[in-house]
């Protein structure tokens, strides 16, 4: 079973627009993390924030985490078509080990 | 250094073959997992490795599949009677310790079951 839903499914936007992703979980965390997927093939890790952070920046990535409200946000600004790809939040199993759940990710097109 | 490898990148079978996936993990990680990933869908996970135990098999849909890692780095997912319903990417990842750290994964096994 997946635990984190995001949102939207798809978007679609200009090179240079911010993109904003949303990612909602059930259960009780010790970090979440952001990662990018091409082609349906490997993941790269864009961002780990833990549990007692708010927010965290990294280039032209900005993640923010609301435990409150079990919610993140990825902001991408000045997109590139480069960034065009499948993005996915994933938290971790509280049981301590990082075994990570999954959402069913957004996927992001940016047009030149 | 060198990433996670996995072999082979693309596994079409038939319908009631056996299969082994191949994982290389980053040199001096302890942890690896394995992760299962269908179209359209974020990866699902099948089973944790600390070391060479399965410290964590809870997502291992059925007992036809199984994984190894004998000595603590590369690991196997072994697939019996495969299904079609077994076709999708395998992803495996690993990390330095298992807690609180990034997973760096793989670019993972297609798997075609035909």
């Amino acid at each position: 079973s997946q635990q984190g839903e995001e949102d939207p499914q798809a978007l679609s936007i200009q090179e240079g627009e911010n993109a904003t992703m949303n990612c909602s979980y059930k259960t009780s965390i010790n970090n979440l993390q952001w990662y990018r997927q091409n082609s349906g093939r490997g993941l790269v890790h864009l961002i780990l924030i833990r549990s007692n952070e708010r927010e965290k920046h990294s280039g032209r990535l900005r993640v923010t985490l609301d435990t409150s409200k079990k919610s993140s946000s990825l902001l991408i600004t000045a997109s590139r078509a480069a960034d065009t790809a499948s993005y996915f939040c994933a938290t971790d199993d509280s049981g301590g080990y990082n075994k990570l759940i999954f959402g069913a990710g957004t996927r992001l097109a940016v047009h030149p | 250094g060198a990433g996670v490898s996995q072999t082979p990148s693309n596994k079409v079978t038939e319908k009631g073959k056996y299969v082994e996936l191949r994982c290389d993990p980053i040199s001096g990680h302890t942890a690896l997992y394995w992760y299962r990933q269908s179209l359209g869908q974020g990866p699902e996970f099948l089973i944790y490795f600390q070391g060479t135990g399965a410290a964590d098999d809870s997502g291992l849909p059925n007992d036809r599949f199984f994984a190894v890692r004998p000595e603590g780095s590369v690991s196997t997912l072994k697939i019996q009677r495969t299904e079609r319903g077994d076709s999708a990417v395998y992803l495996c990842a690993s990390s330095l310790t298992p807690i609180g750290n990034e997973q760096f994964f793989g670019p993972g096994t297609r798997l075609t079951v035909l």
